[in-house]
This record gives structure tokens, sequence and C-alpha cells, in this order.
């Protein structure tokens, strides 16, 4: 299993260009979320989807739109970069777990993006 | 005010201390609580969780819950080299909850 996979790696934009960040994950998790990771903030929950078609705000949504078509894929669009965008996003999948167990939260190497 | 709180650090321990970790939280709905290791350049992975209050313990590690308080701790015996990284605590309503929110981490450095 490759786990959760995040293209690209690394991203240069400038003010204003949109772009899309990829996640994938080959174990079938239901829920899918994306986070953002700055320093001194931790991390900051942007979207989440608890399967297919599903998805919900976490605490920092704006500027950032998601879609769930498959249980596999998990894109998150930047609309219009802004440098405050600038930071390091990572992509996470989980199974719901069981009462006492809660899902192991996976997450993928994250993807480091600049914003000028 | 944040839901999680967690001292940034710093913290820098000599080989073979026992090191203390804490946040603090303010929603006492939270049930699940998780530490996640984090090193440099690499996403996050999940240390031990606990279910209320408590302790639980994984060898080196002991990861503890004061609910009336809303404290947690992870507690870390011998500590080693490869033990430093960033430590981040995370909490969740229930068991099948999607919505886990994160402390900020702390920096952990082991000194050999």
């Amino acid at each position: 299993n490759a786990g959760v996979t995040q293209t690209p790696k690394f991203q240069v934009l400038k003010t204003g260009q949109s772009m899309t960040l990829q996640c994938a994950q080959d174990m079938n998790h239901e829920y899918m979320s994306w986070y953002r990771q700055d320093p001194g903030m931790g991390l900051r929950l942007i979207h989440y989807s608890v399967g297919a078609g599903i998805t919900d705000q976490g605490e920092v949504p704006n500027g950032y739109n998601v879609s769930r078509s498959t249980t596999e894929d998990f894109p998150l669009r930047l609309l219009s970069a802004a440098p405050s965008q600038t930071s390091v996003y990572f992509c996470a999948s989980s199974s719901p777990g069981t009462s006492g167990a809660p899902g192991t939260q996976y997450f993928g190497p994250g993807t480091r993006l600049l914003v000028l | 005010q944040k839901e999680v709180e967690q001292d940034p650090g710093p913290l820098s321990v000599p080989e073979g201390a026992i090191v203390s970790l804490n946040c603090t939280y303010s929603n006492s709905a939270f049930q699940y609580f998780m530490w996640y290791r984090q090193y440099s350049r690499k996403g996050p992975e999940l240390l031990m969780y606990t279910y209320s209050s408590g302790n639980k313990e994984d060898g080196r590690f002991t990861a503890q819950v004061d609910k009336s308080s809303k404290y947690i701790s992870l507690f870390i015996r011998d500590s080693q080299p490869s033990d430093s990284a960033t430590y981040l605590c995370a909490m969740r309503r229930d068991s099948s909850a999607s919505k886990i929110i994160f402390g900020s981490g702390t920096r952990l450095s082991i000194r050999p």
C-alpha cells in the first residue's frame, strides 16, 4: 500500500494564481481531511470529508474549496492564492473507528506552498 | 481562546532523562486524546491514544488524561536521541468523529 500520497511536494505560486493540491489514499478510508501547518500554530483543519460526496468546513476554510467524487481522492483547490496561504499542507485519512478505539489517522508527506 | 493549548518549546534534555509534555483544553466534550510525533519535514504519525481519563503505557511512553482539570500529559522515559521530534497533542469528541483538533506542537531535542 502507498498509504496517503500528495502531489506536488513543493510549489511556488504568484498572488492571484489558482492551483489544486492532490491527495489520494489506497486504504479505503471513509474520512479524509486537509490541514495546514504554520510555525507556532500546529495543524489547523481546512476541510474534511466523511465519505464520497460529503464535505464540510474546518477551522480555516476561507480561500479553499474541496470536493470528494471518489473514496480515494480529495483534492484541495486554492481559488486565488494569497501570501497568507504560504504554508505546509497535509492530507490525512482514517476509518471511522469503533467504540473505544478511534480510527488511526494517517498523514501524507505534505506539500510546501510558497505564495509570492 | 484556542480549544487546545500546548507549549511550543523548544525543550532540550539530555539522553536518558524523563520528558514531560503537556496540553490543556477547553472543550469538555473531548473524549479521545491522542499524541502524534512528527519528524522534520515529515507528516505526523500517531504515537498513542487514550480514551477518557486515566493512564496508558506503551513501552517508554505513558499518556495521562485528567478530564477534571482538562489536562493531558505524555511522559517519555529513558529518552533517546531518536525521540527528537515535534510532539502534537490532538483531541476528538468520539471514536467516529471526523474532526480532530490539534495543539500547536512541542519541539523536543534529546542531547546525546
